[in-house]
């Protein structure tokens, strides 16, 4: 079953704007760690937040946490086309599961 | 440094067949996770492989099986075919620290279509 859930499910934008997406979990998490997928392929890990941690950088990308809540949010800056993808959010369990448990995904469209 | 590679990329065929998908983790890498992606739908864990032994299960049943190497690669096999297994198999490498594991890595993954 699917632990998170991106919301917005699609979202486009202008080149250069900024997105935001926003994902909510179920149940407590070792870390929460967010993913790039292109059409279909491969995902790419983009970052991984710990849940002692409120908000992380790397580049362009600013992921905020939550745990009072259960949710994350990642924040695209001067968003270029080639950001287009789907972007999910993976849940790490507490208790050693080790298993990444995933959302739906948000789609997001940056339109030159 | 290559990354993790599938086997093949594509491949198609019919309910009732069997498949074998392959996976070469990322150099270092000692434990590999297997997802299944339906069209639409985020990635679901299916097993995890660690000193060729299955460690984790996901909600998934028995004909789905796998095995790890001591070169630490991995296949999935899937017997008996389903329409609904028709999906995008992804493969996750990892490295294990201590009672931990880094992040995981992710193929490019194999696409199956059942007919």
């Amino acid at each position: 079953s699917q632990q998170g859930e991106e919301d917005p499910q699609a979202l486009s934008i202008q080149e250069g704007e900024n997105a935001t997406m926003n994902c909510s979990y179920k149940t407590s998490i070792n870390n929460l760690q967010w993913y790039r997928q292109n059409s279909g392929r491969g995902l790419v890990h983009l970052i991984l937040i710990r849940s002692n941690e409120r908000e992380k950088h790397s580049g362009r990308l600013r992921v905020t946490l939550d745990t009072s809540k259960k949710s994350s949010s990642l924040l695209i800056t001067a968003s270029r086309a080639a950001d287009t993808a789907s972007y999910f959010c993976a849940t790490d369990p507490p208790g050693g599961s080790e298993k990444l448990v995933f959302g739906k995904g948000t789609k997001l469209t940056v339109n030159p | 440094d290559a990354g993790v590679t599938q086997s093949p990329t594509h491949l198609i065929k019919t309910r009732g067949q069997q498949v074998t998908l392959r996976c070469s983790p990322k150099s270092g890498h000692d434990t590999v996770s297997w997802y299944q992606q339906a069209l639409g739908q985020g990635p679901q864990f299916i097993f995890q492989y660690y000193e060729e032994e299955e460690r984790q299960r996901g909600n998934f049943p028995d004909r789905f099986s796998g095995h790890q190497f001591p070169n630490y690669s991995s296949e999935l096999n899937v017997n008996a075919l389903l329409l609904g297994d028709s999906a995008l198999y992804l493969c996750a490498s990892s490295r294990r620290v201590g009672a931990s594991l880094e992040t995981q890595y992710f193929g490019p993954g194999t696409r199956l279509l059942v007919l």
